[in-house]
């Protein structure tokens, strides 16, 4: 099956920006998402991008997209205490069919002041 | 109210006890799963259903099942509990082809 990493842990200091990365395997054109788990909370999408894109930006997240690399990374601009968080990459190909979206392990982002 | 709704929440239970976590959705998805997530292992798939007559193994299937009642409705039983069956365990949906999935809070799973 398809396969996606990412690191585990990330420390920064509030105010600084934050770079979570992660790496895909799908060939094929794809949806590329952002989940971000608060402590004591459920998944909540943040942000996708399709893979025929190389950029998108919204607000202080700013998703780039390598597609020969096949690595996406997710920058927080103004990292502040409230981004401290559990932050999943995941893929999945439009139209459904009998595909179930592919999520890595989740990045630990720790904001310290 | 939320979209996904999980219960209960929280269960502390002993070994060999049988449990039910049941996941209710309002959005209409007929796309609907179950998950385990455990601290570096992320999310691991348990079952997933496509729709009301559809039921699939995902990657740890093994001591568990599943019963998808209605469109809305999916829940996950565990026949005899055991302790690395301690997690968290999330519901989540997903509208045909969209591939967004919306999770619900989480159940919390203490075997003894």
């Amino acid at each position: 099956g398809e396969d996606v990493e990412q690191s585990l842990f990330l420390s920064v200091r509030e105010g600084d920006s934050s770079v979570i990365n992660c790496t895909y395997t799908d060939s094929s054109s794809t949806y590329l998402y952002w989940y971000k788990q608060e402590p004591g909370a459920g998944l909540q999408l943040l942000t996708y991008i399709f893979s025929n894109m190389d950029m998108k930006q919204d607000q202080r997240l700013t998703v780039l997209l390598n597609k020969k690399d096949k690595h996406l990374s997710l920058r927080i601009a103004d990292t502040q205490t409230g981004d401290s968080a559990i932050y999943f990459c995941a893929e999945s190909p439009p139209g459904g069919g009998s595909y179930i979206p592919t999520f890595g392990r989740g990045t630990s982002l720790i904001v310290h002041p | 109210d939320a979209d996904v709704t999980q219960t209960p929440r929280n269960r502390i239970t002993k070994t060999g006890k049988r449990i039910m976590l049941e996941c209710s959705q309002t959005k209409g998805h007929d796309r609907m799963y179950w998950y385990r997530q455990d601290p570096g292992l992320g999310l691991r798939l348990i079952y997933y259903s496509f729709d009301v007559k559809d039921i699939n193994k995902g990657e740890i299937s093994d001591g568990y099942s599943v019963s998808r009642q209605a469109q809305a409705k999916f829940s996950l039983s565990l026949e005899s509990a055991i302790p690395n069956q301690t997690a968290l365990y999330f519901c989540a949906t997903e509208g045909t082809g969209s591939g967004e999935l919306f999770f619900g809070e989480g159940s919390r799973l203490t075997v003894l």
